[in-house]
């Protein structure tokens, strides 16, 4: 299986700061990387796909960027809604996979 | 508009089979392209893919869970069922079922499911 690797697990920003996590892939997933935003108690919401495609509805403040095996997600101005957990998943190759998470405080 | 609800047991005794079914609304299961995966979320392991349906009930699953897994579908209700045979309290988690074949673009609530005695 391909391993998704997240970091930081935890990070505190304050609101109007820039906000960035990383995900990295064992191995090549050829851009096929998403990313996913969870409030708890609720179901994780697509944000970015193809690394770096906005989904319909997204504000524009997400982001997604990629170079081999490495992906980052920004934020370029916190809001008080992102405060959730970020998670990236790859279906380059099956199984599926996802990172352990990044919580951002 | 699209959306996905799970429903089924929140309570299984271990070695017992858990069912859960998907229903969806907003969009076809035999339309090309389209998919419903199943995913759960467990408090060690984050979020854990487990098995898709496609369009042509074609099916894949997570190979560590293969032999316990079975997806299927009945297109005239709009379900998916779910079934894992043989559950343990490692099986305790939010199972959730959502649309799309690699990227999953809308999830269901998600379902609360307990193993235990």
């Amino acid at each position: 299986d391909i391993e998704m690797t997240q970091s930081p697990s935890t990070l505190s920003a304050s609101i109007g700061h820039r906000v960035t996590i990383s995900c990295r892939a064992s191995q090549s997933v050829r851009g096929w990387l998403a990313w996913y935003q969870q409030k708890p108690g609720k179901a994780p919401n697509l944000l970015i796909y193809q690394a770096s495609t906005l989904h319909y509805g997204v504000p524009s403040r997400f982001s997604g960027s990629a170079s081999e095996t490495e992906f980052t997600l920004t934020i370029s101005s916190l809001q008080p809604d992102d405060f959730a957990t970020y998670y990236c998943q790859q279906y380059g190759e099956l199984p599926w996979t996802f990172g352990q998470g990044t919580k951002v405080e | 508009q699209i959306t996905l609800k799970e429903s089924g047991p929140t309570l299984v005794e271990p070695t017992q089979t858990l069912t859960l079914t998907c229903s969806f609304s907003g969009f076809s299961l035999t339309t090309s392209g389209v998919g419903v995966g199943w995913i759960r979320q467990t408090p060690g392991k984050a979020l854990e893919w487990l098995g898709v349906i496609y369009w042509d009930n074609d099916k894949r699953y997570r190979p560590s869970l293969a032999n316990r897994l079975t997806i299927t579908r009945d297109t005239s209700k709009s379900q998916v069922v779910l079934t894992m045979t043989n559950v343990d309290p490692g099986d305790t988690g939010t199972y959730y079922c959502a649309q799309g074949t690699g990227v999953y673009y809308v999830w269901g609530q998600g379902t609360v499911v307990t193993v235990s005695p």
